[in-house]
């Protein structure tokens, strides 16, 4: 079965700064790679597929890149609106697994 | 617009069954891949199963093989998992998604239903 490891697990940062969360996947999964934004409460939401592409209307702020085994999310210039946890989601074949989510909170 | 509606979630006694179903609407609901994906309280995502837009081919978690089963009515634009044996474990809230197409990243989500498995 393909392992996702994601980190950290929670991150705290200022309102304007960038973050990164990384994803690693063992083994190979090309670049069959998702993330999704939960929001307390709410629903999972598509970021990013592919690996690299944005989904529609997710803010251009959110970006994603990588190939393989080492994939990133970046979110640029952070909003209070961007507090959520955020999943990554192998779908190179089953199991599709997500990683454990990153916590991401505004100081 | 795409919607879609999970009902059939209860508490139920460990070894119990339970069938969830999936109501979509607002997309060609027999061109695409489904899925289900569930949330303990208070954990993360776990991915459960897939079913191909024909229905013939499934997928499931190492955690669920051979208790559940997934399955389609695309004449009545409904997805459906039969679950069986329950455990304490199987407790979390289960929601339906839609693959996009070419892949099994999922774009729309339904809101979710309740499995509780307690005595």
């Amino acid at each position: 079965d393909i392992q996702m490891t994601q980190s950290p697990s929670s991150l705290s940062a200022s309102v304007g700064d960038r973050v990164t969360i990384t994803c690693r996947a063992s083994p190979d999964i090309s670049d069959y790679l998702a993330w999704y934004q939960q929001k307390p409460g709410k629903v999972p939401k598509l970021l990013i597929y592919s690996a690299s592409t944005l989904q529609s209307g997710v803010p251009s702020r959110f970006s994603g890149s990588g190939s393989g085994t080492y994939f990133t999310l970046a979110i640029s210039n952070l909003q209070p609106e961007d507090v959520a946890t955020y999943y990554c989601q192998n779908y190179n074949r089953a199991p599709l697994t997500f990683g454990g989510g990153t916590k991401v909170e505004i100081k | 617009e795409v919607q879609l509606v999970e009902s059939g979630g209860d508490l139920i006694e460990p070894g119990g069954s339970l069938k969830l179903s999936c109501t979509a609407s607002g997309f060609t609901f027999s061109t695409f891949t489904m899925g289900w994906v569930r949330q303990a309280p208070g954990k993360g995502l776990e991915w459960v199963s897939d079913i191909n837009n024909s229905g013939g081919n499934t997928y499931y978690a190492d955690s669920v093989k051979g208790r559940f089963a997934i399955s389609r009515d695309n004449s009545k634009n409904k997805l459906y998992l039969q679950m069986n044996n329950l455990r304490a474990e199987d407790t979390a809230v289960y929601y339906c998604a839609k693959a996009k197409s070419g892949g099994s990243s999922y774009d729309y989500w339904g809101q979710g239903t309740l499995v509780t498995v307690s005595s």
